[in-house]
């Protein structure tokens, strides 16, 4: 079964230090890779989507890389904010379901 | 730019009542879906429609209809409620059905049946 998951669920990192988020998928055949964030009672807001031809996407702060051979992607988040603190989505296009299947989320919290 | 705007934003139904949810984008996006997200589960696909015209299932279409009413509104409608249907449904709208494109996602519809 083609999934996505994301471990851990929930993550508290003290204000200033990079973190990394995890994001695994059972079939390294993806179209692409894209990172959501959700604010607590909002929608997802695409932050980051990686084809299935890079190795890593950048926007400011936020560094997302991508390998098919161990079905991992990571999102990096350098000298993290209090206003990082919010719910993190991963979702993948797999070859023959072209739809988007999400993880559950990193529900993340930055300690000021 | 609004984006995708969704109404309601709340709605509390009643078992066996009946309402239909809006969705509209100004992106002039071909593709266009509706998603529901439950504690757990994350979010999954119930009906999306690839252009003007055209509707297809999703993962969890039964008990939804949906209505591609032109390029820019896709509204999703339940004819009968029931409380397995309680959640957050999300519209979200991208360029095309290719999937080298971003979705962009509405502020959700927080629906609960009781």
């Amino acid at each position: 079964k083609q999934e996505v998951t994301q471990i851990p669920a929930a993550l508290s990192v003290p204000e200033g230090e990079n973190l990394v988020l995890n994001c695994s998928f059972t079939d390294s055949a993806i179209y692409n890779l894209q990172w959501f964030r959700q604010d607590p009672g909002k929608g997802l807001t695409s932050l980051l989507l990686i084809q299935s031809s890079q190795r890593e996407q950048t926007s400011g702060r936020l560094n997302a890389s991508l390998d098919k051979s161990s079905g991992r992607s990571t999102l990096y988040i350098a000298a993290s904010q209090p206003g990082d603190s919010a719910t993190y989505l991963c979702a993948v296009i797999y070859f023959g379901n072209e739809k988007l299947t999400f993880g559950t989320g990193t529900r993340l919290t930055i300690i000021p | 730019n609004a984006g995708v705007t969704q109404t309601p934003k709340f709605q509390v139904l009643k078992t066996g009542q009946s309402m239909t949810l809006q969705c509209a984008q100004d992106m002039n996006h071909n593709s266009m879906y509706w998603y529901r997200q439950d504690p757990g589960m994350g979010l999954r696909l119930i009906y999306y429609s690839a252009s003007e015209g055209t509707t297809d299932k999703g993962e969890v279409p039964n008990g939804y209809n949906v209505s591609r009413l032109n390029k820019r509104e896709f509204s999703l409608r339940l004819e009968s409620a029931a409380p397995s249907q309680t959640s957050v449904y999300f519209c979200a709208s991208s360029e095309a059905l290719d999937r080298a494109y971003e979705q962009y996602f509405g502020p959700g519809t927080r629906l609960t049946v009781t």
